[in-house]
């Protein structure tokens, strides 16, 4: 069964500092791996996603991750946090090409907070 | 592109009742779209999938008679909660797969079901 972790329950970084948010999965194989955002109140925004190719995937928002499968790890980057980063982060992963619909599994979130 | 809806974003009912919920897809056509639960500062927890023309596939543990499910067409999904309880009370966030086999699951913006 494919699992996520997410190590980090709460992160807080100041404006304008790196942000570096954690997943590491387990898989039997290459999975399909997402990370998602959520403001309070609302759904579910998707910032990038790796199916294959290239392990350093961009997203919106000037969000990237890194896929790095000798440390099952998805880890969710960026250079330069705003306030408006202020956010639930969730990492997920899909049990790749199956045809079929596929269900993902949710890490259980990090909570970003960003100081001014 | 990719967008999804929910109709009603909240919705307060007396205990008994039923209340339903639409989740459509604007832009795109969904053979499948998921149904997900999510408790105050949890992660996300998959009730259902949805497809299109035939029964929803319930995840263990949800009660099919009480959560109904109908996808009518490929871009409208219904959850119908059957005499709603204060328990039942949450934040139903849904989803639909892109149709276009990117594996990808865009997400409504929730809605906040609160049960007297």
């Amino acid at each position: 069964a494919q699992s996520v972790t997410q190590p980090d329950i709460h992160i807080t970084v100041s404006e304008g500092a790196s942000l570096e948010l954690r997943c590491n999965y387990s898989y039997g194989a290459t999975p399909y791996l997402f990370w998602y955002v959520q403001s309070p109140g609302q759904g579910l925004q998707l910032l990038l996603k790796y199916f294959s190719g290239d392990t350093l995937v961009q997203g919106i928002k000037g969000f990237e991750a890194e896929f790095k499968r000798s440390q099952s790890s998805f880890n969710l980057r960026k250079p330069s946090v705003h306030w408006s980063d202020a956010a639930e982060y969730f990492c997920a992963v899909g049990p790749g090409r199956t045809g079929t619909a596929s269900k993902l599994t949710f890490g259980t979130g990090t909570r970003l907070q960003v100081t001014l | 592109g990719a967008v999804v809806s929910q109709h009603p974003s909240w919705v307060i009912c007396k205990s008994g009742t039923s209340v339903k919920i639409e989740c459509r897809s604007l832009d795109f056509q969904a053979t499948t779209m998921f149904w997900y639960r999510q408790f105050p500062k949890q992660s996300l927890m998959l009730m259902a999938t949805s497809n299109e023309g035939s029964k929803a596939t319930y995840e263990q543990g949800v009660e099919k008679d009480k959560f109904l499910i109908n996808h009518a067409s490929l871009t409208l999904s219904t959850l119908t909660v059957t005499s709603a309880h204060p328990e039942d009370s949450s934040f139903y966030i849904c989803s639909a797969r892109d149709m276009s086999g990117a594996e990808t699951q865009y997400f409504g913006p929730g809605t906040r079901l609160l049960v007297l």
